[in-house]
């Protein structure tokens, strides 16, 4: 089956470095995206891995290893205004995606 | 901004009614995709078309259909509307999905509330 796990609640203090994990199991697997969400919002593109590694946007960079379905966010600099839902969501040769339930990022002065 | 409307922003029906809900992709994006989010989880994949045509569908019932149209507008149909079916609508478009990187652009969302 499909299944996506990731933290439901982290914590970080502004200027902080903060890493939310994910982990997936699928067949199929065509890659991996990362998206931010704020409260009552939609969710907004931040990353994508198809390839094993390190992607780096800005203060935004996300790893990938398809071997141990494993993925990383990381955030750096942490400014007040990312506080938010982190989504990971993959997606399949058939066109499916499966979104995890977000992780809560709360980032205090 | 996406550039990927929904209308309409906020719904409310009642317990086996029907809905017709409504995304404008932008121009040029051959594949939408519909989600249902509940309070505090992920987005649910619902389908995704492509070109016109459904290809691929996650776990809902019939009851749950699309359309897509040639100018690059989508629709979410739902029939016999339940309690469990409040949630919030997003739908997503991208260029050509499944290809590989293709980033998905979602709506606003229609939040539909059934009572």
């Amino acid at each position: 089956g499909q299944n996506i796990d990731q933290p439901t609640e982290m914590t970080a203090t502004e200027g902080a470095i903060v890493q939310i994990n994910c982990t997936y199991q699928t067949s199929g697997f065509n890659g991996l995206f990362w998206y931010q969400q704020h409260a009552g919002e939609a969710p907004t593109f931040l990353s994508y891995n198809v390839l094993d590694g390190l992607e780096e946007k800005g203060r935004f960079s996300s790893f990938l290893s398809r071997s141990k379905g494993y993925s990383y966010l990381l955030l750096k600099e942490l400014q007040m205004k990312d506080s938010a839902s982190y989504l990971c969501a993959f997606y399949t040769n058939a066109g499916k995606s499966t979104f995890g339930d977000g992780t809560t990022l709360t980032v205090k002065p | 901004e996406t550039g990927v409307t929904q209308s309409p922003t906020h719904l409310i029906k009642t317990r086996g009614q029907q809905v017709t809900l409504r995304c404008s992709s932008q121009s040029g994006h051959n594949t939408v995709s519909w989600y249902q989010q509940a309070l505090g989880q992920g987005p649910q994949f619902i389908f995704q078309y492509y070109r016109e045509e459904e290809n691929g569908r996650g776990n809902f019932p019939p009851r749950f259909s699309g359309l897509q149209f040639p100018n690059y507008s989508s629709e979410l149909n739902v029939n016999a509307l339940e309690l469990d079916d409040s949630a919030l609508y997003l739908c997503a478009s991208s260029l050509e999905f499944g290809s590989g990187g293709d980033t998905q652009y979602f709506g606003p969302g229609t939040r539909l509330t059934v009572l």
